[in-house]
């Protein structure tokens, strides 16, 4: 069972305040993710990491931020939540190239902005 | 941008069927394509990570194959379970490995009793 955890899984907040999702593994793996998905739609990489202090945007344009200032966190910021930004939000990790780069996936945040 | 596609998008099976479906990726700068399904409120859970033209890998009653010269897979699931009722995504990695995953959209099974 993969060790990748996120906070919260659910939250609804109000338009223009800001929010963290939290995002922490214990497997020790360089290259973290952040997808979001809508419902019925596939999944979009919103930013990603492959260490400390390196981070890329995705292949979908997204308001949030992300950092990396320890291996085993990557939170995702919105500094004004706004209705658009109502998703689930899916925080991911891989470890070795020898293991195919299988990405293990946390349970995910549901967010909805009112 | 790599496109990967998934069919069918949803599918609907009796219990004891058994299904496929199909994941078509680009075939040039291939490296990997990963299986995973993905249960209601849980996380996606990786299923087979294939490398090799021609690999076939098996978990239980779930097979897939594939062939990257023509740039696709196959999941197989044999005597389908309304536990096997997911969404089955596939995702494909080039560049050896030094990309991040792409998704398909997946394909919704469910298996009625």
């Amino acid at each position: 069972e993969a060790d990748i955890y996120q906070t919260p899984r659910y939250l609804v907040i109000g338009t223009g305040k800001k929010i963290t999702l939290e995002c922490s593994q214990t497997m020790g793996h360089d290259k973290m993710y952040w997808y979001q998905q809508d419902p019925g739609m596939e999944l979009h990489l919103i930013h990603y990491s492959y260490g400390v202090n390196s981070t890329e945007k995705g292949d979908l344009s997204s308001e949030s931020t992300v950092s990396r200032i320890r291996t085993e966190h990557f939170p995702l910021t919105l500094e004004s939540a706004r209705p658009s930004h109502t998703s689930q939000y899916l925080c991911a990790s891989s470890g070795y190239v020898s293991s195919g780069n299988t990405i293990y996936f946390g349970e995910g945040s549901w967010l909805t902005v009112v | 941008i790599l496109n990967v596609e998934q069919s069918p998008q949803s599918l609907h099976v009796q219990e004891g069927d058994s299904t496929n479906f199909t994941c078509s990726f680009p075939s040039s700068n291939f490296y990997a394509l990963h299986w995973y399904r993905w249960e209601t409120a849980k996380s996606p859970e990786a299923l087979f990570v294939m490398t090799l033209n021609g690999d076939e890998k098996k978990k239980g009653r779930i097979s897939a194959t594939l062939n990257t010269k023509e740039g696709y897979s196959y999941l197989y699931i044999k005597g389908s379970q309304p536990e096997d009722s997911a969404t089955y995504l596939c995702a494909s990695a080039l560049n050896s490995g030094n990309t991040p995953l792409v998704f398909g959209k997946g394909t919704r099974l469910s298996v009625i009793a």
